[in-house]
C-alpha cells in the first residue's frame, strides 16, 4: 500500500534562512507527487506537482526515486510562507485516482 | 462565485444524532470527494465519486454515507453519530485527481 510521510510536526526558521520540508513516500508504482499547502483562513489548494519541475513563490521540490524523497525547499524563506504543508501522492490514474498525504508540517517563519 | 461550498461550516451535536453536510462545486467539475481530518491534521480520503457514481470507498464505518445527486454536489450522511467522529471534514473537487478543489471544511463535534 501506499504511505507518505512527513517526519516533521512542527518547523520554524527565521526570515531569509532557508528551509526544506521533508517527504517521504512508498509506492511500487510510478510515483507522481506533489505539494499542497494551506494558508491561516484559507483553503487547502495545490502547490506544486513534481512533474512539472517548476518553482512556485520561490519553492521547489524534486523527486528522488533513489531516496524515494520529494522534499520541499525555499533558499529564503518569507512570514507569508508560514502555513500547513501536506505532500501528497497520486495513485489510481489521472481520472480516478485518490491522493494519499502525509500528516503534514506546519512551518513557521518568523521575522 | 465560491468555486467548492459546504455547509454548515460548524456542526455541534450530541451522540447518537443522524447529521448530513452538503457540498456543491460550480466549477464543472466530474469527480468530487470527502475527507477527513482528525485532530492531529491527518487529512484522510473517505469517499469519491465520478460523475455520480462512487468510485472509491476507503475503511469507513457504514453509518457514513454519501449521495451525490447531480455531478455538482455531493452529500455527506452520518447515522448514530459517535464522539470519535469529532473531526474536520473537507469536500474537493477536480478535473484531474491530483489538483483538487477543496472547500473550507466543516468542523464537527459530538458531544
Amino acid at each position: 500500500a501506499q504511505r507518505v510521510t512527513q517526519p516533521e510536526k512542527l518547523l520554524s526558521v527565521f526570515k531569509g534562512a532557508p528551509v526544506e520540508l521533508k517527504c517521504n513516500y512508498s509506492y511500487s508504482g510510478s510515483p507522481e507527487l506533489f505539494w499542497y499547502v494551506q494558508y491561516s483562513r484559507q483553503r487547502l489548494q495545490l502547490l506544486l506537482r513534481h512533474i512539472s519541475r517548476e518553482s512556485i513563490k520561490g519553492f521547489t521540490a524534486d523527486l528522488n526515486k533513489g531516496e524515494t524523497s520529494f522534499h520541499l525547499k525555499k533558499p529564503f524563506a518569507q512570514e507569508e510562507d508560514s502555513a500547513m504543508y501536506y505532500c501528497a501522492l497520486v495513485t489510481g490514474g489521472t481520472s480516478y485516482g485518490k491522493l494519499t498525504f502525509g500528516q503534514g508540517t506546519i512551518l513557521t517563519v518568523h521575522p | 462565485d465560491t468555486a467548492v461550498s459546504q455547509t454548515p461550516k460548524y456542526l455541534v451535536t450530541q451522540m447518537g444524532n443522524d447529521k448530513s453536510i452538503k457540498c456543491e462545486q460550480n466549477l464543472g467539475h466530474d469527480t468530487m470527494y470527502w475527507y477527513k481530518q482528525d485532530s492531529k491534521k491527518f487529512l484522510k480520503i473517505m469517499f469519491s465519486y465520478n460523475n455520480k457514481e462512487l468510485i472509491i470507498n476507503e475503511t469507513v464505518p457504514n453509518r457514513f454515507s454519501p449521495k451525490s445527486p447531480d455531478k455538482a454536489h455531493l452529500n455527506l450522511h452520518i447515522n448514530s453519530l459517535e464522539l470519535g467522529d469529532s473531526a474536520v471534514y473537507f469536500c474537493a473537487s477536480s478535473l484531474v485527481a491530483y489538483e483538487q478543489y477543496f472547500g473550507p471544511g466543516t468542523r464537527l463535534t459530538v458531544t
